[in-house]
């Protein structure tokens, strides 16, 4: 069974340019989620998508976007890049991501984001 | 306030021992689960072992078991028996309520393994 597969694995981009993150869940799984880490902030939310619908955001600025197509693949995308930016992203998806337990819920091996 | 706290950035063990890698939390709901995911230097995080808050045996997964105590909001991961293999940065998590749909991580403890 394939796990979350993200796009590409490593990039580099310069300062004020933008770029779009890919992640395609498990088969079947409707929720997408993307958190950043990062060495000082640690592992934080970004958002979560279900069925096309962003049901929650983290608190990030607005130049964070995303968005999910009806096969349930994501993408994430970060506009006016700043060197601040620069951390791993990583998605993970569910079959159903409300709720204490999680059922499913997978991790990708992230995206590697470097801001030069 | 931090909903997930760990307090030791790097811990050493030496193989086939058991270590203990310290997670307390902080909640207001009654319904939540707590989670520990291994993250090893490629970056996938590596799901190990869940416990939720109605839960009254200590979860465990073959060498990995939580030691919950709800009175004190602590929810430790030991390990068992350490091989070298072992050796990642560890995050402790935590989910809210029948609504929450996202993680909430610490900082995560580095753990060495020694020969």
């Amino acid at each position: 069974k394939a796990g979350v597969t993200q796009t590409p694995r490593y990039l580099i981009k310069t300062r004020g340019q933008q770029v779009t993150l890919s992640c395609s869940p498990i088969s079947g799984h409707r929720s997408v989620s993307w958190y950043q880490q990062t060495p000082g902030q640690g592992l934080q939310f970004l958002f979560e998508y279900f069925s096309e619908t962003q049901r929650n955001k983290g608190n990030f600025p607005g130049r964070f976007s995303g968005r999910q197509f009806s096969n349930s693949r994501s993408e994430m995308n970060v506009s006016t890049l700043e060197l601040g930016d620069s951390a791993l992203y990583l998605c993970a998806s569910s079959l159903e991501s409300q709720g204490p337990k999680a059922y499913g819920y997978t991790f990708g091996s992230g995206t590697r984001l470097t801001v030069v | 306030a931090q909903k997930i706290t760990q307090t030791q950035p790097g811990m050493f063990v030496q193989e086939k021992e058991a270590v203990t890698l310290d997670c307390t939390y902080d909640t207001s709901d009654q319904s939540y689960g707590l989670f520990w995911y291994k993250q090893p230097s490629s970056g996938e995080m590596i799901f190990l072992i869940y416990q939720g808050s109605y839960d009254e045996q200590n979860a465990t997964e073959g060498r990995y078991s939580l030691n919950f105590q709800k009175a004190r909001k602590s929810a430790n991961l030991v390990i068992s028996a350490s091989q070298l293999g072992d050796s990642a940065m560890y995050f402790c998590a935590m989910r809210e309520g029948f609504t929450g749909n996202q993680f909430y991580f610490g900082t995560g403890t580095s753990l060495t393994v020694i020969p």
